[in-house]
This record gives C-alpha cells, structure tokens and sequence, in this order.
C-alpha cells in the first residue's frame, strides 16, 4: 500500500492567495483527519470526516479555511485567502472507524505564506 | 473526558542506555493508547497500541509501553538508545470515534 498521500509536499504562497491541499486517504479506511502542527500550538485537529461526511470541524481556525471529502479516496483543505499565520505543517491521516485503531498520517504539506 | 499529560518535554540520554518517556492519560473509560514517534521532517509513524489485551505492549525499534490502570499511566521504554532514536515522541489517547488527544511530545536527544 502507498500510504497516505498528499500534495503538494512544499507550498509558497504570498498573502491573499488561494491555497488548496490535497490528500488520498489509505485504500477502505472511512475516517479521514486533517492536522495543523507548528511550534506554537503543536499538533491540531482541524476536522476530521467519517465516510466522507463531517463529523467535527470545531477545530478549524475561521472561515477562511474549508475542508471537502467528494468521495473515499479524496479529501482537500482550502485557505481563502491565506495569511502569513497560516503558515505550518498540515498533515492528514486515514483509518478504520473505532476507537482501537490506528491512525495513518501523510507526509505533510509544509505551507508558507508570505 | 480524554487528555493526556507528557510529563518531560524534554530528554537526553547516551547511546546505549535505556530510554523513559513518562506519560500519564485520563479517559472517561476503557481507553485505547498509541505512541507515535516523529523523525525531523517527517510524518508521524505508529510506534505501538494498547487497546485493552496485554498490558505490556511490545513496538517496532525495540520499543515497548506499559499500562498501569492504577497509575494511570503509559510510559515508554527501551532498554538500549541508539543514535537513529533522536525524535519527538507523542503520547495518544482516543475516544470511542477514534478522535486523537495527542500529548505535547517529548523530545529525545541521544548522544553519542
């Protein structure tokens, strides 16, 4: 299995843009997880979906940020616009639903705004 | 409600020598712990499970965690450091929908 993949892996962006991220969850998991880490605030849940529906998106800072799952094998996080704040390690993360399994987590997608 | 304390921000230890990261959790019931280690740059990576079998849990790299009820607690050991350990540690505790409570990581510097 190729894991959980995301893209891109880098992103610069200046202040005001549009920013979208992107994730393919791993193959027959049903809940997908989108995180935030930076040095401040550590590792943050920002939504999390269950077969491609929203369950909670307390996590998510404002507005500006939207989160989609159009099927099981996609998800994105959008900023709009972005702000230099923005700024972090977004990593998203697949499993199976139930509280004893493990989380899958990408690579990450390293967001700078300038 | 579910949380879970990293008690050292914090440790370094020679190559060779056990490693201890302390981790105390507080769950509403039964509850499933995970750590997961995280390489500079890199994603996190499972490193072990308790989801309510045997209490000591054996992990990849020699790693291994132990749950005591009583205590609380799910610290991790291993009995000899090397080099390739150097990482941040998250301790996890997950509720029933499988929602993530990461603790605040324990940085391990081993040296040489």
């Amino acid at each position: 299995d190729a894991g959980v993949i995301q893209s891109p892996r880098h992103e610069v962006t200046e202040m005001g843009q549009e920013v979208t991220l992107r994730c393919k969850p791993i193959s027959g998991h049903n809940s997908l997880f989108w995180y935030r880490q930076t040095m401040m605030r550590g590792l943050e849940l920002l939504i999390y979906f269950n077969n491609n529906v929203p369950i909670d998106d307390s996590g998510m800072p404002e507005d500006r940020f939207s989160a989609k799952m159009p099927n099981a094998s996609f998800s994105t996080l959008k900023i709009q616009p972005s702000e230099p704040r923005d700024s972090a390690v977004y990593f998203c993360a697949s499993s199976l639903t139930g509280g004893s399994y493990e989380q899958y987590f990408g690579p990450g997608t390293r967001l700078t705004v300038t | 409600a579910q949380s879970v304390t990293q008690l050292d921000s914090h440790v370094s230890v020679s190559e060779g020598t056990p490693v201890l990261l302390r981790c105390n959790y507080s769950s509403s019931y039964s509850p499933s712990l995970f750590w997961y280690v995280q390489h500079p740059n890199k994603g996190l990576q499972l490193l072990l499970k308790y989801t309510s079998a045997a209490t000591l849990v054996k992990g990849i790299n020699g790693f291994e965690a132990e749950f005591k009820k009583s205590e609380t607690s799910f610290h991790l050991t291993k009995p000899s450091a090397h080099m390739s350990d150097a990482a941040e540690y998250f301790c996890v505790v997950s509720d029933h929908f499988n929602k993530f409570y990461f603790g605040s990581g324990t940085k391990l510097n081993v040296k040489p």
